[in-house]
C-alpha cells in the first residue's frame, strides 16, 4: 500500500507570492490533516478534512486554506507568503471516522517551503 | 491549557541505556497519547499510544507510563541503540484536537 504522497518536495518561493501544496492520502483514507512544522513552534495543527469538508482548523491566518477533493486528494495554499512561512508543511491521513483521538495518522515526508 | 510541554529538548544517551523523555498537559479533555518518531527528512511515524485509562503500555523496547491524577506521561525506551536516534514528540489529542509537545531529539552513542 502506498503512503502519503507529497508534491512538490522542496520549492523556494519569494515574498508576496502563494504557494499551493498537494498530498495523496492512502487508499481509502477519508481524513486528511496539515501540519507546519518548523525550529521554533514545532508540530503545529493546520486543519482537517474529511469528506470535502473542514472539520478541525488550528490557529492559523485565514492566508492558510485548504480544500479536499471527492477522491481524498487534498491541497492547501497560503497566500501573500511571508519569511515566517518557511517550514516543512506535512500531510497526514487517517480513517478519520471518530476525528483524532484513537485515530492513527500517517504522515507524508513533507514539503520544504523556502520563502525568501 | 493547549499546551503538552516536553522535556527534556535532547537527551543523549549510551548504547543499552534507559531513554526517558518526560510531557505534561492540562487539557482534561484529552483522551488519546500517542508518541511519534522522526527521523531527519522523514515525516513523523507513530510509535506507540495510550489511552488514560492505562497506566502502562509496553510495546518491545518502548513503554509509556501514564499519571491520570498528574497529567504526565512518559515515554522509556529500555536498551536504547544507535538506530533509535531520532526526535521524538508526545502529543495529546481530543475529539477535535491534536496538539503535539515539542520534541526531544534523542542522541543515541555507540
Amino acid at each position: 500500500k502506498a503512503g502519503v504522497t507529497q508534491t512538490p518536495r522542496y520549492l523556494i518561493k519569494t515574498r508576496g507570492q502563494q504557494v499551493t501544496l498537494s498530498c495523496s492520502p492512502i487508499s481509502g483514507h477519508r481524513s486528511v490533516s496539515w501540519y507546519q512544522q518548523t525550529p521554533g513552534q514545532g508540530l503545529q495543527f493546520l486543519f482537517e478534512y474529511f469528506s470535502e469538508t473542514q472539520r478541525n482548523k488550528g490557529n492559523f491566518p485565514g492566508r492558510f486554506s485548504g480544500r479536499q477533493f471527492s477522491n481524498s486528494r487534498s491541497e492547501m495554499n497560503v497566500s501573500t507568503l511571508e519569511l515566517g512561512d518557511s517550514a516543512l508543511y506535512l500531510c497526514a491521513s487517517s480513517l478519520g471516522s471518530s476525528r483524532f483521538s484513537g485515530n492513527t495518522i500517517y504522515f507524508g515526508e513533507g514539503s520544504w517551503l523556502t520563502v525568501v | 491549557q493547549q499546551q503538552v510541554k516536553q522535556s527534556p529538548q535532547s537527551l543523549i544517551v549510551q548504547k543499552g541505556g534507559i531513554s526517558i523523555i518526560n510531557c505534561a498537559y492540562e487539557n482534561t479533555a484529552f483522551d488519546y497519547f500517542p508518541w511519534y518518531q522522526q527521523f531527519p527528512g522523514k515525516g513523523p511515524a507513530l510509535l506507540i499510544a495510550i489511552r488514560p485509562d492505562v497506566s502502562e503500555k509496553k510495546e518491545g523496547r518502548f513503554t509509556i507510563s501514564f499519571n491520570k491524577s498528574a497529567k504526565q506521561f512518559s515515554l522509556h525506551i529500555m536498551d536504547s541503540q544507535p538506530g533509535d536516534s531520532a526526535t521524538y514528540f508526545c502529543a495529546a489529542t481530543s475529539t477535535d484536537k491534536l496538539i503535539f509537545g515539542t520534541g526531544t531529539r534523542l542522541q543515541v552513542f555507540p
